[in-house]
């Protein structure tokens, strides 16, 4: 398995445009997390879905962040408009059905630089 | 929001030297994990720890989940430059969400 894939790895983009990070998680995988990493804050939960079903948003910082899985294979983080204090490092994570021992499957991040 | 702190924040140190890196919380998890994350790169989990007392060895590295599930910690023994990283603990809540602690970069100069 090629693992969890992100895209884009880097993206500049002006203040006030909008920005769509994409996740491909591991297949097979039931459970997708979005986090946000900064120095300031450290590794930040946003949403996770079960079976593509958001079950918790209360980590997304504004009504500016959004986020969709219309399936089981592809997820989209949305910002608009975005701002300088959202320029962070993005993570999605993949992870199998409930399970103690099971654990989170990271891709390689989005770093996303809003001037 | 539960909050894992982990501390020291930074550590340098010389090869060859030990280390212990501590993650607590007022919070009792389901299991916790510890993750490694180098540069540019996503974490890559190390070790899950389920059992309250817990004591879990992978070569060098040892890991403890404390009694009540609230703390772990991991101890380094003859630190090498390769284990230099950022390491994370991780509490999995009965909710199925993964919370990270705030990390501690550790640096092991040559």
């Amino acid at each position: 398995d090629a693992g969890v894939i992100q895209s884009p790895r880097h993206e500049v983009t002006e203040m006030g445009q909008e920005v769509t990070l994409r996740c491909k998680p591991i297949s097979g995988h039931d459970y997708l997390f979005w986090y946000r990493q900064t120095m300031m804050r450290g590794l930040e939960l946003l949403i996770y879905f079960n079976n593509n079903v958001p079950i918790d948003d209360s980590g997304m910082p504004e009504d500016r962040f959004s986020a969709k899985m219309p399936n089981a294979s592809f997820s989209t983080l949305k910002i608009q408009p975005s701002e300088p204090r959202d320029s962070a490092v993005y993570f999605c994570a993949s992870s199998p059905r409930q399970g103690w021992g099971t654990e989170a499957f990271f891709g390689q991040g989005t770093r996303l630089t809003v001037v | 929001t539960q909050l894992l702190e982990q501390s020291p924040q930074f550590l340098s140190i010389q090869e060859g030297e030990n280390l212990t890196v501590y993650c607590n919380s007022s919070s009792v998890f389901s299991s916790l994990q510890w993750y490694r994350q180098e540069p540019g790169e996503g974490p890559v989990l190390l070790v899950t720890v389920v059992t309250g007392g817990e004591v879990k060895k992978l070569k060098r590295l040892t890991f403890q989940f404390g009694d009540a599930r609230k703390d772990s910690s991991l101890h380094i023994t003859a630190a090498q430059p390769g284990d230099t990283g950022l390491y994370l603990c991780a509490g999995r809540s009965s909710g199925n969400q993964f919370y990270f602690g705030t990390g501690t970069s550790l640096t092991v100069i040559p």
